[in-house]
């Protein structure tokens, strides 16, 4: 199957900055990624659709302001949580599929603790 | 708009016994339907997938599923289950092929000795 890399796997960040997470198609060329977030002990929730060349759509309740995202490329998309607070702390979590595929594919995840 | 729903958040079974965990759909179009496992600490693996071909889905570690339309259900079995299953599983639905997938609420299952 198609594999698809996020980095980094874990970062700590303080209250206030913003830190990027990237993730790769390394394989395949991938015109739309997904990004999710799980909290501890919760479900995967889907955040937004990252469309290469064109903005993301978030899902309701999601800040686009807080949570930006690139797609600037056909086998990278990045997230940026601007401004972090401890409650951004969480699992994020991205896939992507290519066309023909019978399912999305995704990223090992990161584990962002904000301290 | 589609959703799953997992019937019990916690599922406890002795090891060699039948694994049963719940899954139903609720979907506009043909579902695509997936079982993920997510070992502590880790991502998700995938565990099988219906796409429309057989109803009774086969995956790895010996768990299969069968997609049963008169009922909305998806859930995954496993005939015997292993200490190495305990983790939390997750049924999820997709309405397009690797387009974005929703998640249920997820099922941890343990094994007793």
């Amino acid at each position: 199957g198609a594999v698809v890399s996020q980095h980094p796997s874990r970062v700590i960040c303080k209250s206030g900055t913003s830190v990027k997470i990237e993730c790769r198609s390394l394989d395949f060329q991938a015109t739309t990624m997904f990004w999710y977030r799980q909290f501890p002990k919760q479900s995967l929730m889907l955040m937004a659709t990252s469309n290469e060349g064109s903005k993301a759509t978030y899902e309701q309740g999601v800040e686009k302001d807080k949570f930006l995202i690139n797609h600037a490329s056909l086998t990278l998309s990045t997230l940026t949580v601007t401004s972090a607070h401890p409650e951004d702390s969480s699992f994020y979590i991205c896939s992507a599929g290519q066309q023909g595929d019978t399912e999305a594919f995704f990223g090992q995840g990161t584990r962002l603790t904000v301290v | 708009a589609q959703s799953v729903t997992q019937l019990g958040s916690h599922v406890s079974v002795s090891e060699g016994a039948l694994v049963l965990l719940r899954c139903n759909y609720s979907s506009s179009v043909p579902p695509y339907l997936f079982w993920y496992v997510q070992y502590p600490n880790q991502g998700l693996q995938l565990l099988l997938k219906y796409t429309s071909a057989a109803t009774l889905v086969k995956g790895i570690n010996g768990f299969e599923a069968e997609f049963k339309k008169s009922e909305t259900s998806f859930h995954l079995t496993k005939p015997s289950a292993h200490m190495s299953d305990a983790a939390e599983y997750f049924c999820a639905v997709s309405e397009e092929i690797a387009s974005k997938i929703i998640f249920g609420s997820g099922t941890r299952l343990s094994i007793r000795p």
